[in-house]
């Protein structure tokens, strides 16, 4: 596609339920990345991908959290048993190869919200 | 422990003059930096970066300076027009780790 897509734009959830978020990356590019942004904050980098693989989840607050992404293309981000604490902006981004140097292209991002 | 700060959340520049947004760093292994810009509903855009073998980088209307020695990075932009109005992101990377290290932002105004 001409960018990166996530969907939903918005999400609101009850405490408890799980979430899942969707990231269509540019069709060339190799790396996917999950951020999470609180308000006044900047990015803050969750996990990544490499075609399918996942080399680091180390930002992963949680193991509430996962990702996945198994056919090295679209991914998912699942926030299992959601609690406030996760009511956030989730943007993913993709660059063009697995190696440093790289810029990384964001998405418009899904703005989470826990009741 | 924030690795990458922006200490100026806002700044107002008058329209054609220069607008300076700074940014320091704390890890001296980061080598790569890059300056994002984001409006509003928007994800944030790629501007410009710089790699640590390098102390200035220019691409038109935009500028980075790096000062290894002081940890600090600077983003100018001349002359500043109305659509530079934006929050501006500081981010750096470690060559081989993969993340963006990204500071809080700027909310740059430009003043007609």
């Amino acid at each position: 596609g001409a960018g990166v897509s996530q969907s939903p734009r918005y999400k609101v959830t009850k405490r408890g339920q799980d979430v899942t978020l969707r990231c269509d990356p540019i069709s060339s590019h190799a790396t996917l990345y999950w951020y999470q942004q609180a308000l006044g904050q900047g990015p803050e980098f969750l996990t990544y991908f490499n075609y399918e693989a996942q080399p680091d989840k180390s930002g992963l607050p949680s193991d509430r959290f996962s990702a996945e992404r198994p056919e090295g293309s679209i991914s998912t981000l699942t926030i299992q048993r959601t609690e406030q604490r996760d009511s956030a902006m989730y943007r993913c981004a993709s660059s063009l190869a697995p190696t440093g140097y790289n810029e990384q292209f964001f998405g418009p991002g899904t703005r989470l919200t826990v009741l | 422990d924030q690795q990458v700060k922006q200490n100026s959340p806002s700044l107002s520049v008058q329209e054609g003059r220069i607008s300076i947004l700074n940014c320091d760093y704390t890890n001296s292994m980061f080598d790569y930096f890059l300056w994002y810009k984001k409006y509003p509903a928007e994800g944030p855009t790629f501007l410009i970066s710089i790699s640590s073998i390098k102390d200035k980088n220019e691409d038109g209307r935009f500028t980075v300076f790096l000062n290894k020695s002081a940890k600090h990075l600077s983003l100018h932009i001349v002359p500043s027009q109305p659509g530079d109005s934006a929050v501006y992101f500081c981010a750096a990377s470690t060559f081989g780790n993969e993340k963006l290290t990204f500071g809080t932002g700027t909310r740059l105004t430009i003043i007609p």
